[in-house]
């Protein structure tokens, strides 16, 4: 079955430092990868989307960059953490093609100082 | 205008009770789907149910059922015998063609109380 990963569960950091969060999935090929934020109390932004490795879609400028190494991997990265950028962060994956069913990882909660 | 509308903010429901929760959207697309997630306090968000555009019935799925009324744009989330596990944040979302590929876009969400 298929299970998705994301690391690490909570995170201080100070305001100008550099993020990277991890996702990974396992036992399935060439998924569509999320990742989205929530502020507190709101609903999902899409951030980004990728459908291959190296192929990366953004959906709202920001501070934030994304980058998918490998066919299972997304990474989401910053090399200057803003106040803003604070929220709880959530990688998601979807087979291609079909319902799109997308399905969540346990989420990120950042909190920048 | 928004396309995934929650109106309700919170809901209580009394334990083994039944509980509907509201969801209309908008899109133009003549293929969409319509998916419901639960979001306990601990952030996870858990995939509940489909329903897509062209089903002829209402999704079912355990305990939750998806009332689809098409020509009214409603896809409310029916939840049967509430159990104190159902206590959670529940977000309704739509998959349309938007900006050249298959966007899933979030309602706000619905705040969701069981009270023994």
């Amino acid at each position: 079955s298929q299970t998705i990963h994301q690391w690490p569960a909570t995170l201080v950091q100070p305001v100008g430092s550099p993020l990277s969060l991890e996702c990974t999935v396992e036992g399935t090929s060439n998924p569509n990868l999320y990742w989205y934020r929530q502020a507190a109390g709101r609903g999902l932004q899409l951030l980004f989307y990728s459908v291959g490795i190296g192929q990366i879609s953004s959906e709202v400028p920001q501070n934030l960059s994304a980058s998918r190494p490998q066919d299972r991997q997304f990474i989401l990265s910053s090399k200057k953490l803003l106040l803003s950028d604070s929220g709880f962060y959530l990688c998601a994956w979807s087979a291609s093609g079909g319902k799109n069913i997308q399905y969540f990882g346990a989420g990120t909660r950042l909190s920048v100082l | 205008a928004q396309k995934i509308t929650q109106t309700q903010p919170g809901m209580f429901v009394q334990e083994k009770e039944a509980v509907t929760l509201d969801c209309t959207y908008d899109t133009s697309d003549p293929s969409y789907g319509l998916f419901w997630y639960k979001q306990p306090s601990s952030g996870e968000m858990i995939f509940l149910i489909y329903q897509g555009s062209y089903d002829q019935q209402n999704a079912t799925e355990g305990r939750y059922s998806l009332n689809f009324q098409k020509a009214r744009k409603s896809a409310n989330l029916v939840i049967s015998a509430s159990q104190l596990g159902d206590s959670a944040m529940y977000f309704c979302a739509m998959r349309d063609l938007s900006g050249g590929y298959q966007k899933v876009t979030f309602g706000i969400g619905t705040k969701l109380q069981v009270i023994p």
